[in-house]
Parts: structure tokens; sequence; C-alpha cells
């Protein structure tokens, strides 16, 4: 089954710690994203990276970080500089130039 | 800059036709997406406009007006599945790296269908 997948579904997170989204496509996609909504706003974008072994900030990326090791995975990092980190994360993968389809996201509360 | 206006909220009839509208301003305009999330759930994919006119599929439409700066889904047949948000988006090729550009979303229109 092709498709993105996310994990964990719900996340708990004591102010102070960091924690690391999961993202894994196996699409074949160049291109992956994460964004960011709060309710009543649209998606916002944090990250995105073209290639493997290439990113670049979205709109709001300070307090996140990424990686692209491998052209499945794009894992965000959360880190306790992120003021106000509870919101619903979606990451997205598309084709070159193409559609972006999205994971199912993960819930991430700051306790 | 670039913004993107739809109604936060709309209310139609099982059976009925609804219309959401979308308007955009964008100076490298490359592209318009609607997108349909449930509550808690992902958004998936539903239409891409990038020429005027009409795409039809199935149920769904989406039109665009490049000129104006306008778009609108329209729903036929509404079903109590339909209760969602609908997320207009617009691809500007001046939005970020690479030659296709970022998407820019609006804070889309929560439709609830009435029995």
């Amino acid at each position: 089954d092709g498709g993105i997948t996310q994990s964990p579904k719900y996340l708990f997170r004591k102010e102070g710690q960091n924690v690391t989204l999961s993202c894994e496509q196996n699409l074949n996609h160049d291109a992956m994203y994460w964004y960011r909504q709060d309710p009543g706003q649209g998606l916002r974008l944090i990250y995105y990276s073209q290639i493997v072994n290439d990113f670049q900030k979205g709109d709001i990326a300070e307090g996140y970080s990424v990686s692209r090791e491998k052209k499945e995975s794009f894992p965000l990092t959360v880190t306790s500089a992120q003021k106000n980190p509870t919101a619903f994360y979606l990451c997205a993968s598309s084709g070159t130039g193409d559609t972006q389809y999205f994971g199912p996201g993960t819930r991430l509360t700051v306790l | 800059g670039q913004n993107i206006d739809q109604p936060t909220e709309m209310t139609a009839t099982e059976g009925a036709i609804v219309q959401i509208n979308c308007t955009y301003q964008t100076s490298g305009f490359n592209g318009l997406f609607w997108y349909q999330q449930h509550a808690g759930e992902a958004p998936t994919f539903l239409s891409y406009n990038v020429l005027d006119g009409l795409e039809e599929k199935g149920r769904f439409s989406s039109f665009l007006s490049r000129s104006k700066g306008y778009s609108y889904l329209l729903l036929k047949e509404l079903q109590m599945k339909d209760s969602a948000s609908y997320l207009c988006a617009v691809r500007d090729r001046r939005n970020y790296g690479g030659s296709q550009g970022n998407l820019i979303f609006g804070k889309g229109t929560k439709l609830s269908v009435k029995p």
C-alpha cells in the first residue's frame, strides 16, 4: 500500500522537552513538507524539502528542526524553543511540481 | 503580498447544491487546489485548476478565473458525509524555492449539511 504515515497520532510533551514527530512515505516523492494547523487558521508551512539532504525554512520555522537523510523520511523535531507548540502537525509529500498528499497528522499537546 | 479569502462557515441541506467561493491575490499564480478536511483528519485532495474554466469530477466541480483571482467549489447532491472543512490553496511560483512554488492555504470553510 502506497501512502504517507505519521507517528504517533497523539503526543504529549512536558514544557522544556524536545519531541520528534515521524513522517514516512513510500510514494517515491522527492518533495516533503511539514505544516502546522491551529483552530481558525490555515495550514502554515514549517519546513520543506525538495530533495534528499536539502531542506528550507517555511513561514514559521523558529523552534523547529528537520532532517532529510533518506528520501522516504522527513522527521520534525519540536524543540523547547518553540513557545506555543500545541497544534495539529501535518506532513505532506509530492512529486516534482505535483499535488501534495497529506499524512494522517500528529496532535501534539504540551502539558 | 499574498492573501486568500473564503467564508468561515456555510450551512446547506442534504440533496441541495452549495458553492464555496475563494478569492486570492498573488503575483506568481501557478495553480489552485481544493482539499476536503473532516474534523481531526488530514486534508484530502479534491481538485486542481491552473487554466480558466470548470473542472468536473463526479459530484464536485471547481471553477477558476485567473483574471478575477476567483475560484469556487461546487458540491451537488449534498450528503451528510460532505460535512467538513474545505480548504482553498494557491501555488505561487514566487513563494519559496523551486520552479513550482509552495502552497498558501486559506483558513478553510466549514460546511454543515443538515437533513
